[in-house]
Parts: C-alpha cells; structure tokens; sequence
C-alpha cells in the first residue's frame, strides 16, 4: 500500500525537551515538506527538500531542524528553542517533476506537558 | 506569511445548495490547487488549475483562476452532507515551495 506513514499520531514533549517526528513515503517522491497546523487556521510552511541532502526553510523554521539522508524519509525536530510548539504536524510529498498535487500523511498532534 | 487568502471563514448551507469559495493570493504563480481536510485528517487534493487555465472541472467541482485578479474561486454544486470540511487553497511560485492559506469551514445541513 503506497502512501506517506507519519508517527507518532500523538506526542507529548516535556519543557526543555526535542522530540523527533517521522515522516516516511514510499511513493518514490523527491520533493518533502513539513507543514505546521494551529487550530482553525491554515498550513504553515516549516522547511522543504527537493532532493535528497538538501533542504530548505520555509517560513516558520525557527526552533525546528530537518534532515534528508535517505529519499524515503525526512524526521522533523522540534527543538527546546521552539517555545510554543502545541499543534498538528504534516508531512508531505510530491513526485518533484513538475506541476503536481501533493499527497499528505495523517499528521501528528504533538502538546506540551 | 501565507500567500493564499480565502473567504468566507466560515460557509453553512443546506443539503443541495451550491458552496462558492474564494481565494486571493499576493505574487505570481505557476498554479493554484484546491485541497480539503476532514477534522484532525491529513490534507486531501481536489483539483490543480496552471496560471495559463482559466476554468477547471472535475466531478461537481468547478475551480476559475484570474490572473489580473489574483484570484481563485471553488464552487461546489449540489452539496452533500459529505462535503463538510475545510478547503483550502495552495499556490506554488518559485521551486517547490508551496504555500497554503487559512482555509474555509464549510459545513452542509442534511
């Protein structure tokens, strides 16, 4: 079944903590995204990666970090320097070729204890 | 910032009825898609319109692009208890960087 796995569906990130969410597609895509969801609004670009090793921030990276090492997967951390990280995470992809629709997972809801 | 705007926030109409969104958007693009989301889903694809397109069709959906306007506009026709959810617009310019705007709650009474 092809599609893009985010994990977990709910996480909880104490003060001062990082915690790594996971975002795997086996659709072959190049191109990734994280987007960042408060409630009742829209998507917030957080980083991209077009390619495999290389990336780039979108609007909101701060307090963030990425990485691409393999096509297959790109983790986002939310650092301790994100002070108000509560909301619902989207991992994204799209084949990179071109004019296309992307193809989103289900999204992590992560809160702070 | 977010490139899209839509309007309304919040739409509520009968079984039936026709649901018109609108979306305005700030610089250039190569083209604007339409995405919707159920409650606490992940996001789903409705139709993609290129900035040289100027109307779209797929199913009961019907999506126009004006340029000059920088403007998009979704229309749903004869809307179903169904489509309740969040629709949102999303536009890509340069690259691969894609931006989304607020969305509009679309809530249909059976």
């Amino acid at each position: 079944d092809g599609g893009i796995t985010q994990s977990p569906k709910y996480l909880f990130r104490k003060e001062g903590q990082n915690v790594t969410l996971s975002c795997e597609q086996n659709l072959n895509h190049d191109a990734m995204y994280w987007y960042r969801q408060d409630p009742g609004q829209g998507l917030r670009l957080i980083y991209y990666s077009q390619i495999v090793n290389d990336f780039q921030k979108g609007d909101i990276a701060e307090g963030y970090s990425v990485s691409r090492e393999k096509k297959e997967s790109f983790p986002l951390t939310v650092t301790s320097a994100q002070k108000n990280p509560t909301a619902f995470y989207l991992c994204a992809s799209r084949p990179g070729t071109g004019d296309e629709k992307l193809f989103f997972g289900s999204g992590t809801q992560l809160s702070v204890l | 910032s977010q490139q899209g705007e839509e309007d309304p926030q919040a739409l509520s109409i009968q079984e039936g009825e026709n649901a018109t969104m609108n979306c305005s958007y700030k610089t250039s693009i190569n083209n604007l898609q339409w995405y919707r989301q159920n409650s606490g889903r992940g996001l789903v694809h409705l139709i993609l319109i290129r900035s040289n397109e100027r109307e779209k069709h797929s199913g009961r959906l019907r999506v126009t692009l004006d340029t000059s306007k920088k403007s998009s506009s979704l229309l749903i026709t004869a809307s179903r208890a169904a489509d309740t959810a969040s629709y949102f617009c999303a536009t890509d310019a340069r690259g691969f960087k894609t931006i989304f705007g607020a969305g509009t709650r679309l809530f249909v009474k059976a």
